[in-house]
């Protein structure tokens, strides 16, 4: 099973709209979450990181945990075309031989339409 | 403050030849981490150093080795070039281990073997 999975997508929503990205994971005690920005041909830029269970609001970014049922989410409110890349979601793993570095996701790739 | 920064940004090799990539992590980070992103799929986790040794390494040949310097900048190798290394190499740090903190991506360097 693999330790973190997204929809690879594409993920299509017009201007405006909510846009929601889905990850779920493996490993019951990780702590650790986060979402990257990967524009095409770029480096991933870091948009939010969250801890507990509940909602992180950062601007037009919320991200959801809900560890009981594994998964995380985030949701960008009034998209923008400036909003189109992939999106990886990444954890750091705390069982096995992997703690301490990041695993992520293979990324949904959202295309916001004008 | 600057960034992590890795060199070189492109290039190319021939198959079964040796390459060497630089990085230099974020002013006060100890820990560096390698990924692989080949065309298409997700980020790889290679190597993870932190205070001059490494720490974990991810699902790949011994040919790919690297190691952190005093100064906790680092260099990854890989020997004995194939084609399927082709890809972008990525170089991150973070203030000692990942969990818990942030770690931030460096541009990249483009691998072509040829």
């Amino acid at each position: 099973q693999k330790e973190v999975e997204q929809n690879s997508g594409p993920l299509s929503v017009p201007e405006g709209a909510i846009a929601s990205l889905n990850c779920t994971y493996s490993d019951r005690v990780s702590q650790s979450f986060f979402w990257y920005r990967q524009y095409s041909g770029k480096s991933p830029e870091l948009i939010m990181s969250i801890y507990s269970n509940g909602d992180k609001e950062d601007g037009r970014f919320t991200a959801q945990l809900n560890k009981a049922s594994q998964y995380v989410s985030l949701l960008i409110r009034d998209s923008q075309p400036s909003d189109s890349a992939t999106y990886l979601c990444a954890l750091v793993p705390r069982s096995g031989g992997s703690q301490g570095n990041l695993i992520f996701g293979k990324g949904t790739k959202l295309s916001v339409k004008p | 403050e600057a960034g992590v920064t890795q060199s070189p940004t492109h290039l190319i090799k021939t198959r079964g030849q040796q390459a060497t990539l630089r990085c230099s992590p974020i002013s006060g980070h100890t820990s560096v981490y390698w990924y692989q992103q080949a065309l298409g799929l997700g980020l790889q986790f290679l190597l993870w150093y932190d205070e001059g040794e490494e720490r974990n390494r991810g699902n790949f040949p011994p040919r790919f080795s690297g190691r952190q310097f005093p100064n906790y900048s680092s260099e990854l190798n890989v020997n004995a070039l194939e084609l399927e290394d082709s890809a972008l190499y990525l170089c991150a740090s973070s203030l000692a281990r990942a969990s818990g903190n942030t770690i931030y991506f460096g541009e990249g360097s483009w691998l072509t073997v040829v």
